[in-house]
Parts: C-alpha cells; sequence; structure tokens
C-alpha cells in the first residue's frame, strides 16, 4: 500500500518562504505530486516530480528525493492568497491514479 | 475548456435514500477518477476508470456504493441506500495520460445524509 506524512499545520507571514515537507512509502513509485486547495474549493495542480531535484514554477518550487522517500514543497514571497491546504501525492501502482496526504493547512498572517 | 463538471453541487438527503452524483471529465480524456473528502480521512480514491472500464474499485467502501462510466463523457456514483457516515464532498477528476501526475477536479458534490 502507499502511505504520505505531512505536517498538519504551518503559518507564516507575507513575504516570507515556507517548506511543506512529504515523506512517503509506497510500492511502485512513478513521482510525487502538489495540489493547493482553497476552502470549499477543488484541489488544483502545482507541480510533478518524476525525477530527483528541484522544480521550479514561480513563487513555487517542488524538489524529490526518490532515494530517501522525500520531497518538499517550497513557496517564496508569501501572500494572504496561499493560505489554503496543499496536498502531497503519489501515483498507484499503474501510475494513473494518484493517492493524496492528509494535507497541511498553511496560514499566512499580515 | 469547460473543465469537470459535477452536478448537484450540493445534495442534502434523509438516511436511507438513494443518491446519485454526476460527472461530465474533460473531453479528450481517458481516466476519470472519484474521490471522497473528509476531515477525518483526507481525500480518498473511491474507483477510477480508463477508456470507460472501471480499474480498481478497491477504494469503494462498500456494496451500497456503485459507480458506472456508460461512455466517455459521463459516470455516475450512486449510494443506496445513504447513510449519514456518507457525509462528505464527493469530487470526480479526469487525466489524459498516465504518469503526469496531474489530475483536474470537478468543484465537488456536498454530500449531507441526515
Amino acid at each position: 500500500g502507499q502511505s504520505l506524512e505531512q505536517p498538519s499545520e504551518v503559518t507564516a507571514v507575507e513575504g516570507a518562504i515556507v517548506q511543506i515537507n512529504c515523506t512517503y512509502q509506497t510500492s511502485g513509485f512513478y513521482g510525487l505530486s502538489w495540489y493547493q486547495q482553497h476552502d470549499g474549493g477543488a484541489p488544483t495542480f502545482l507541480s510533478y516530480n518524476a525525477l530527483d531535484g528541484l522544480e521550479e514554477t514561480g513563487r513555487f518550487s517542488s524538489f524529490l528525493s526518490r532515494s530517501d522517500s522525500y520531497g518538499y514543497l517550497l513557496l517564496q514571497e508569501l501572500q494572504m492568497k496561499d493560505s489554503a491546504s496543499y496536498f502531497c501525492a503519489v501515483s498507484n501502482q499503474a501510475g494513473t491514479a494518484l493517492i493524496f496526504g492528509k494535507g497541511t493547512t498553511l496560514s499566512v498572517s499580515s | 475548456d469547460a473543465g469537470v463538471i459535477q452536478s448537484p453541487r450540493h445534495e442534502v438527503t434523509e438516511m436511507g435514500q438513494e443518491v446519485t452524483l454526476r460527472c461530465k471529465p474533460i473531453s479528450g480524456h481517458d481516466y476519470l477518477f472519484w474521490y471522497r473528502q473528509t476531515m477525518m480521512r483526507g481525500l480518498e480514491l473511491l474507483i477510477y476508470f480508463n477508456n470507460n472500464v472501471p480499474i480498481d474499485d478497491s477504494g469503494m467502501p462498500e456494496d451500497r456504493f456503485s459507480a458506472k462510466m456508460p461512455n466517455a463523457s459521463f459516470s455516475t456514483l450512486k449510494i443506496q441506500p445513504s447513510e449519514p457516515r456518507d457525509s462528505a464532498v464527493y469530487f470526480c477528476a479526469s487525466s489524459f495520460k498516465r504518469n503526469t501526475g496531474e489530475l483536474f477536479f470537478g468543484e465537488g458534490s456536498r454530500l449531507t445524509v441526515l
């Protein structure tokens, strides 16, 4: 089976940098995804890492270490609108469906 | 593109009633997924389809739940009979190929069973 661990809550102030960690246990790893979900809304895709290293997309970056079964999402220049839940997810054995972690609630204050 | 469309957005029903949730995936997407989200259990994968064929339904909680995909543009998730513990937000998602890590989610159907 698969399991993912991520912190339940993180707080930060506007303009700061925050890192959300994710460790996973899975049989047949394909890649690590990150999703953002605002209250009451649909999860939206942020990034996907299939290979080791850092992927950068604007203010957001995602990192993967396959040997450590570990990844993180880095959010820079935090804004109030970044307050949301962030989920890491791994592909199931077929490399299609995603298994999600329980999510990290990020609160950004001014 | 219209995105993944789900209906109804909200459903309130009484225990024992049948509930049918509907989903229209993005045109051209070969994979369709049903997830359930609750505070306690997070986002759980219930079932997914590839080219209208159910591939993995191991996440369906029990026989009261059933899902169908009669064609490439429509899927249903049915609960019969419904119970209060089925109260959750049910999300449908679609994707067009494997190993991209990217699913496109609908806005969800919030189900309350009294």
